[in-house]
């Protein structure tokens, strides 16, 4: 069945980058779903990052948006996400699932998290 | 954005025990709800879509309902796998925003 699973660093300094990679197995990616991110932080909940489709279309949560980009290789069955000038608000699991078909939607399934602490 | 208020933010009931969890969307939605349950160090994991659809392979005992600006999820009869935290999700506009949580917990 698909899975989806998230890697990156699980340390980034402040002003730095996160960079995180989703690999989509069990099926390919290159379908009409959306595929999104979101994080969760004890502070602020579950929230929706963006959500890109296989043509590299995408949406972004506009708190976030001026430091956000997603991207998607197809070739590779997978899709990341990179945040710029991070703080220690941005401390959170994130996590990758598919979103959904030809419109926005439910999330299902997700990856299992990654936790990303935004540390010096 | 689209503010969903979830109520109760906790309760605590017993096995067997009938559980309603609401969820209030700021701005009509039309159906386009969902609820999630998370266990502690899990993901989310979809129960309903289009506020009152099953997901597959989901138990008969969680149902959902509603339209426009309420909803409501409810767990017939809770079992002991059942205690988790559980959350409502719009996506009907941009961005996509979630509630903030229901934890049901053992009393």
């Amino acid at each position: 069945q698909l899975q989806l699973q998230e890697s990156g660093p699980g340390l980034v300094k402040p002003s730095g980058t996160l960079s995180l990679t989703c690999a989509v197995s069990g099926d390919s990616i290159n379908t009409d779903h959306w595929w999104s991110w979101v994080r969760q932080s004890p502070g602020k909940g579950l929230e929706w990052i963006g959500e890109i489709d296989q043509s590299g279309s995408t949406n972004y949560n506009p708190s976030l948006k001026s430091r956000v980009t997603l991207s998607i290789d197809v070739s590779k069955n997978s899709f990341s996400v990179r945040m710029t000038s991070v703080t220690a608000a941005d401390t959170a699991i994130y996590y990758c699932a598919r979103g959904g078909e030809k419109s926005s939607g439910w999330f299902d399934p997700w990856g299992q998290g990654t936790l990303v602490t935004v540390s010096s | 954005d689209i503010q969903m208020t979830q109520s109760p933010s906790s309760l605590s009931a017993s096995v067997g025990d009938r559980v309603t969890i609401t969820c209030q969307a700021s701005q009509a939605i039309t159906n386009y709800l969902s609820w999630y349950q998370q266990k502690p160090g899990k993901a989310p994991k979809l129960l309903i879509y289009d506020a009152s659809n099953l997901e597959t392979g989901v138990p008969s005992r969680f149902s959902g309902s509603g339209s426009g600006t309420k909803f409501t999820f409810i767990i017939s009869s809770l079992q002991p796998e059942d205690f988790a935290t559980y959350y409502c999700q719009q996506y009907d506009n941009f961005p996509l925003t979630f509630g903030g949580g229901t934890k049901v917990e053992m009393k």
